[in-house]
C-alpha cells in the first residue's frame, strides 16, 4: 500500500545536538512537506519541496535543515540552533498541484 | 493573506447527537478545502476534500459544506459516537501556490 513512513516515532536529543527525522513516501508524489505541530495551535510549515533538488523554506525555517536527494526521500535535520525543538513533527507529501496531501504518523521530539 | 479560524475550540457533547464544526477563512481565492482528523499523538486522516466549485461532499456520516463567498465551510457529523472523538483541522489550499494554510482545530469529545 501506498503511504508515507516517518521514523523514529519518539526522539530525544541533548543540548547542543544535531538529530535527522526520516520521511519517506512511496506514493510517486512531487511535493514534500514537514510541519511543525505544538499543543493548541495549527500546523506550522517548516520546509516543503515541489521537485528533487529543490526545497523553499516555510514559515518557521530556522534552526532546521532539508535535504530533497530522491524524490521518495525528504529528511529533516533539528540543529543545535533551533533553540525550542521539543514538538511533534509531521511530514507529508501531495502532487504537484496540492491533491491527494498525505501525512506521516509523526516523531515526537523530546530535548533532555 | 490568509487566516483560517475554527470555532469551537474545543466541543463535548453526548453520543448520539448530530453536531456542526464550522471553518472560517478570509480569502475567497482557494483551490480547494479540506478536512482532515487527528487522534492523540498520531498523524492527520484526510476525511473530505471539496474544490472551489463544488458546494458539498459527503462520506458516511459526514458532510461538509463551502461557501466561499462568505469564506466559511462546516463539517457536520450525524449520529456522533465515541470513536468520533478526535481533532478536526481544517486547511485551505490558495490558488495562488500549493502550501496548506491551518486552522487551529477543533478538539472533539463525544461522551458514551
Amino acid at each position: 500500500d501506498g503511504g508515507i513512513t516517518q521514523s523514529p516515532k519518539y526522539l530525544f536529543r541533548k543540548e547542543g545536538q544535531n538529530v535527522t527525522l526520516s520521511c519517506e513516501q512511496n506514493l510517486n508524489h512531487d511535493a514534500m512537506y514537514w510541519y511543525r505541530q505544538d499543543p493548541g495551535q495549527g500546523l506550522r510549515l517548516i520546509y516543503y519541496s515541489q521537485i528533487v533538488n529543490d526545497f523553499q523554506k516555510g514559515d518557521i525555517a530556522e534552526g532546521y535543515s532539508v535535504s530533497r536527494e530522491k524524490k521518495e526521500s525528504f529528511p529533516l535535520t533539528v540543529t543545535s540552533a533551533q533553540k525550542n525543538p521539543t514538538a511533534f513533527y509531521l511530514c507529508a507529501s501531495s502532487t504537484s498541484t496540492g491533491d491527494g496531501y498525505t501525512f506521516g504518523s509523526g516523531t515526537r521530539l523530546t530535548v533532555v | 493573506k490568509q487566516e483560517v479560524t475554527q470555532i469551537p475550540a474545543a466541543l463535548s457533547v453526548p453520543e448520539g447527537e448530530n453536531l456542526v464544526l464550522n471553518c472560517s477563512f478570509t480569502d475567497s481565492a482557494i483551490y480547494n478545502l479540506q478536512w482532515f482528523r487527528q487522534d492523540p499523538g498520531k498523524g492527520l486522516t484526510s476525511l473530505l476534500l471539496i474544490q472551489s466549485s463544488q458546494r458539498e461532499q459527503t462520506s458516511g456520516r459526514l458532510n461538509a459544506s463551502l461557501d466561499k463567498s462568505s469564506g466559511r465551510s462546516t463539517l457536520y457529523i450525524a449520529a456522533s459516537q465515541p470513536g468520533d472523538s478526535a481533532t478536526y483541522l481544517c486547511a485551505v489550499l490558495p490558488d495562488s501556490n500549493y502550501q496548506l494554510i491551518w486552522g487551529a482545530g477543533t478538539k472533539l469529545i463525544i461522551k458514551p
